[in-house]
């Protein structure tokens, strides 16, 4: 199994650009999360999708923020625009949705907005 | 308002010694309670679970501790190893692992010395 696969692995932008991070889910999971890692706030739940369905957005930070999932294997998340308080590593998880099942971290994504 | 408290950012433990590492929390609707190890440039990786109908649950040298009244678990690993370096977050959920982001405390920096 490859494992949740995020891309770009690092992401270096201008301060206005529109930056996109992706997510590739573990085959057969059903839930998808976005986290975002900081000094300051260390890890916080940005989204995060059941069935492919947005179910609760309420720690995206701003309306520059947004999230899709248009099928069971992709996710992006979109910054538009981007600003230098952004920068911080963004996860994607996945997991199973019912029981008690652990969520499984893809490697990251370093963002740096300068 | 953190609603998972780690309050020792670091630990040093002799290498062949027992390392605990602890966690508190305050929302009495965590039901499921979660332990990630996460290296360098890399993302959280499971290590261990408990559920809140527990207040045991042992893998191999990694052992977690559930008091429920006292709204605080503890990881054990014995004997720690110089591999065991790395930062631990105590994370928990409301419904399982899959149905609900998780709430991260802000992690405890593991240092074993040899």
């Amino acid at each position: 199994d490859a494992g949740v696969i995020q891309s770009p692995r690092h992401e270096v932008t201008e301060m206005g650009q529109e930056v996109t991070l992706r997510c590739k889910p573990i085959s057969g999971h059903n839930s998808l999360f976005w986290y975002r890692q900081t000094m300051m706030r260390g890890l916080e739940l940005l989204i995060y999708f059941n069935n492919n369905v947005p179910i609760d957005d309420s720690g995206m930070p701003e309306d520059r923020f947004s999230a899709k999932m248009p099928n069971a294997s992709f996710s992006t998340l979109k910054i538009q625009p981007s600003e230098p308080r952004d920068s911080a590593v963004y996860f994607c998880a996945s997991s199973f949705l019912a029981g008690l099942y652990e969520q499984y971290f893809g490697p990251g994504t370093r963002l740096t907005v300068t | 308002d953190q609603q998972v408290k780690q309050n020792s950012p670091s630990l040093s433990v002799q290498e062949g010694r027992i390392s605990i590492l602890n966690c508190d929390y305050t929302n009495s609707m965590f039901d499921y309670f979660l332990w990630y190890k996460k290296y360098p440039a890399e993302g959280p990786t499971f290590l261990i679970s408990i559920s809140s109908i527990k207040d045991k649950n042992e893998d191999g040298r990694f052992t977690v501790f559930l008091n429920k009244s006292a709204k605080h678990l503890s990881l054990h690993i014995v004997p720690s190893q110089p591999g065991d370096s790395a930062v631990y977050f105590c994370a928990a959920s409301r419904s399982g692992g899959g149905a609900d982001g998780l709430t991260f405390g802000k992690g405890t920096h593991l240092i074993i010395q040899p």
